[in-house]
């Protein structure tokens, strides 16, 4: 079966650094998204990881480990722009189907 | 570039009625997937069409259909409309939709379906 787990919510503060984290049960991983969604908008990439390890894109980084079905996104240097929910979504099977996690609803209090 | 379309923004139906709604992706892109949002459940897959064709789909019922034309628009089709149908329903499309590449999926602005 497929499961992803991410917390539902967060709370940091502007100018601070936040790990965002989720794990997840599939068969066949082919990838793993991370996408940004502010309230009442479509949801933004923000990164791809496919490999293990950390891919670094300014403010923002994605941590893989395939091995313990498990990722992070980390921002950092928050701004109140970053208010928004982060979700996260796993490529997986022969037919690639993409499967989200809830998201997580981040806050950031000046 | 323009991005993703979708039409209409906003919908309103009575239970038992049919609703279509249409995705125009980015030019170029061949892969159209749809999704169901809603507070409860989160973004849930619909299904995924590339060149025409349903690559894969989601847990839906049959009310639930979809189609890609050869210019790669695709519409969604719900049928028999129940309260719980109410959602936004999000097109996402991407270059590509095999494995090996990078898939960066860009979604349009959704439609937001009202079942009354």
């Amino acid at each position: 079966g497929q499961n992803i787990d991410q917390p539902t919510e967060m709370t940091a503060t502007e100018g601070a650094i936040v790990q965002i984290n989720c794990t997840y049960q599939t068969s066949g991983f082919n990838g793993l998204f991370w996408y940004q969604q502010h309230a009442g908008e479509a949801p933004t990439f923000l990164s791809y990881n496919v490999l293990d390890g950390l891919e670094e894109k300014g403010r923002f980084s994605s941590f893989l480990s395939r091995s313990k079905g498990y990722s992070y996104l980390l921002l950092k240097e928050l701004q109140m722009k970053d208010s928004a929910s982060y979700l996260c979504a796993v490529r997986e099977g022969r037919d690639d189907k993409i499967i989200f996690g809830k998201g997580t609803r981040l806050h950031i209090l000046p | 570039k323009a991005g993703v379309t979708q039409t209409p923004r906003y919908l309103i139906k009575t239970r038992g009625q049919q609703v279509t709604l249409s995705c125009s992706p980015i030019s170029g892109h061949r892969s159209v997937s749809w999704y169901q949002q809603t507070p409860g459940q989160g973004l849930q897959f619909l299904f995924e069409y590339f060149s025409e064709t349903q690559r894969n789909k989601g847990n839906f019922p049959g009310r639930f259909s979809g189609r890609q034309f050869s210019n790669s628009r695709s519409e969604m089709n719900v049928s028999t409309l129940e309260l719980g149908d109410s959602a936004l329903y999000l097109c996402a499309s991407s270059l590509v939709a095999r494995t090996g590449g990078m898939y960066e999926q860009y979604f349009g602005p959704g439609t937001r379906l009202t079942v009354t």
